[in-house]
């Protein structure tokens, strides 16, 4: 049973960096799927952030595009979610994810990360 | 970008009755190759991640129950539970993976006892 824990800061100041790494165990992150950032604002509804393949390739949401890195460690079996020049918008539960043929499968608990001063 | 609109944004339906959401996509998410829609349903309890519940459209994910249904092709869908519990009460949602570039879902739809 593959499992994905999200870890990182809760509280990023304005014009910060967000960092957030998410865990997988269970399962490779070789495996032949991709593993994706997807985002909640409080009382809202699902945003996908973007995705990474083992190999680095990555496909990010045009609207933040400018401002997102996805990054792989194989060696940690692990993922990270970088978001730049953040602001109070960008205050979210945020989940990492495994996407496979079947949609996207598996999700972390997710971790809410505000944006305050 | 495809966008997804499901209907209704809420809903409120009776224990042991139908319930029936519908998601519509801008442009088609049939994949001619295999034939297959890229088309996936979860439900969201509070407090919760979302569930995956129903993929290519029609396919029950292991272990979910089988009045859980999906129908549909090409840029039209439904979710239907045929016989409402008080535990599928949960924000549902769609989403098409057939823009590998860009995944999108619906904006949700909250279905609640009547």
């Amino acid at each position: 049973q593959v499992q994905l824990q999200e870890s990182g800061p809760g509280l990023v100041k304005p014009s910060g960096t967000l960092s957030l790494t998410c865990a997988v165990s269970g399962g490779s992150i070789s495996s032949s799927n991709w593993w994706s950032w997807i985002r909640q604002p409080p009382g809202k509804g699902l945003e996908w952030i973007g995705e990474i393949y083992h190999s680095g390739s990555t496909n990010y949401n045009p609207s933040l595009k400018s401002r997102v890195t996805i990054s792989v460690d194989k060696s940690k079996n692990q993922f990270s979610l970088k978001l730049s020049s953040v602001t109070a918008a960008d205050t979210a539960v945020y989940y990492c994810a495994r996407n496979s043929a079947a949609g996207t499968d598996y999700w972390g608990q997710g971790t809410l990360v505000t944006v305050s001063s | 970008d495809i966008v997804m609109t499901q209907s209704p944004d809420s809903l409120a339906v009776s224990l042991g009755e139908r319930a029936t959401i519908n998601c519509k996509s801008s442009q088609s998410v049939l994949y001619s190759s295999n034939n297959k829609n890229y088309l996936a349903w979860y439900q969201q309890k509070p407090g919760q991640p979302p569930k995956l519940l129903i993929y290519w459209a029609s396919t029950r994910e292991s272990g979910v129950p089988d009045r859980f249904s999906g129908s549909g092709s090409g840029t039209d869908f439904t979710l239907t539970i045929s016989s409402l519990q008080a535990e599928d009460v949960a924000v549902y949602y769609c989403q098409q993976y057939y823009s590998t570039s860009m995944y999108t879902f619906g904006q949700g739809t909250k279905l609640e006892i009547k």
